[in-house]
């Protein structure tokens, strides 16, 4: 079946940048975009962009250009979201998604000095 | 950016009701491709947000005939015909016609 398993939770200082992965199975990976969407208490559910996975494209968010960078190594099957400059609004739950229909399981990024 | 407005925020039921949320847009979510891209999904208490219904009234696979999306342009309704245990949590629409693509603030769905 269908699996995107995400790395684990983050603690990062303000300033510095992470790198979530998001390894796909159980599907050709190349046949279907990743998506990327941020979750937190105050702005609920925001929608960062999503990569071509088989040609590397990409489409963002103007909110999280220069914050947000999505890149995919097909031989391993796994899209790669990282965050860059970080500040404490940054803190959140972050998902990568096939198509909207199968979600990862999500990963807590904590921003914090 | 579309706003997606959704009512009520909470909704208290018991097992075997049938309730409905609605989804109501700044804009016209149809599409000139002629499809309107208006999604429904359910987050459970801890788990990943998953999807239930997609271009409005098309059921994801697996997912129980209970549930059934309606609605064109700007309005638009999820209903559940006869709630049952599994389906407490958030309910969020989505709209992935205009970009950048937008959620609702999520309806959340209690046992009363």
């Amino acid at each position: 079946q269908v699996q995107l398993q995400q790395s684990g939770a983050e603690l990062a200082k303000p300033g510095s940048s992470v790198k979530i992965s998001c390894k796909a199975s159980g599907y050709t990976f190349t046949s279907y975009y990743i998506s990327w969407i941020k979750q937190t208490t105050g702005q609920g559910l925001e929608y960062i962009g999503y990569i071509n996975t088989g040609s590397g494209g990409t489409n963002y968010n103007e909110k999280f250009k220069g914050k947000a960078t999505l890149t995919v190594d097909k031989s391993s099957s796994t899209a790669f979201m990282q965050l860059s400059s970080l500040t404490p609004d940054d803190s959140a739950v972050y998902y990568c998604a096939r198509d909207l229909a199968d979600w990862g399981q999500g990963t807590l990024v904590t921003v914090s000095s | 950016d579309v706003v997606l407005t959704q009512t009520p925020p909470t909704l208290s039921a018991t097992i075997g009701q049938s309730v409905s949320i609605s989804c109501r847009s700044s804009q016209s979510l149809l599409d000139s491709d002629g499809d309107t891209y208006l999604n429904w999904l359910l987050q459970r208490p801890g788990q990943s947000p998953q999807l239930l219904i997609y271009s409005v009234s098309n059921l994801e696979s697996g997912v129980p005939n209970r549930f059934s999306g309606s609605g064109s342009e700007t309005d638009f309704t999820l209903k559940i015909s006869g709630v049952e245990a599994e389906d407490l949590g958030v309910y969020y629409c989505m709209q992935a016609t205009h970009a950048p693509y937008t959620f609702g603030a999520g309806t959340k769905l209690e046992l009363k």
